[in-house]
């Protein structure tokens, strides 16, 4: 199984800040990465899919980057509604697995 | 305008079968585009896939669950199921049914709001 680790998992941060995550898989997964965002009691978002495509309607202050086994979720000038739970998620043709999360907080 | 609505009883006794329906509205379950599955996530933990279906019938599982769950589909009435055998108080989570856009575990472009499921006697 292909297991994924997320850095931090916690960041504590402010309104304006530039916030970068990353995400390690312990094999190499190309670029079938993709990123959501969970605010507390709401279903996951999906922000990013293939490491750094912009899903529809999600704001430009966010971004992917990374191939292989390494990969980077930054969030720019950082918003009052972006404090939330992130996740990672590697993907193939018929199973994928979550990171573990990491919590972004005001500081 | 697409709405998924996960329901199913809120409270399972350890070794029954924990059951939820999904139902879709605003799109076809038949639409070739798209596969169907469930995600669940324990209090306070992370988000696990369970497994997704096609509306033919395809099936794919999350290996590490393979051997207690079961996922099928009525496109007649535009929904799609599952079914946990032998539960424990490991499997109390929200569930959430998805959309998977392209292939069976694809990311997730389309979520239920989540429904919990609490394993007790």
């Amino acid at each position: 199984d292909i297991q994924m680790t997320q850095s931090p998992s916690t960041l504590s941060a402010s309104v304006g800040d530039r916030v970068t995550i990353t995400c390690r898989a312990s094999q190499s997964i190309n670029n079938w990465l993709a990123w959501y965002q969970q605010k507390s009691g709401k279903a996951p978002k999906l922000l990013i899919y293939k490491a750094s495509s912009l899903e529809s309607g999600v704001p430009s202050r966010f971004s992917g980057s990374g191939s292989g086994t390494e990969f980077t979720l930054t969030i720019t000038n950082l918003q009052p509604d972006d404090f939330a739970t992130y996740y990672c998620q590697q993907y193939n043709s018929e199973s994928q697995t979550f990171g573990q999360g990491t919590k972004v907080e005001i500081k | 305008q697409l709405q998924l609505q996960e329901s199913g009883p809120g409270l399972v006794k350890p070794s029954e079968t924990l059951s939820l329906i999904c139902t879709v509205s605003g799109d076809s379950i038949r639409n070739n585009s798209y596969y169907w599955g469930w995600i669940r996530q324990p209090p306070g933990k992370g988000l696990e896939w369970i497994g997704s279906i096609y509306y033919t019938g395809s099936t794919y599982y999350n290996a590490s669950l393979k051997s207690r769950v079961t996922i099928s589909v009525d496109t007649s009435r535009n929904q799609f199921s599952l079914k946990v055998s032998s539960v424990t108080a490991a499997d109390t989570a929200v569930y959430y049914c998805a959309r998977h856009r392209g292939t069976a575990a694809a990311p997730e472009d389309f979520w239920g709001l989540g429904t919990l499921v609490t394993v007790s006697s």
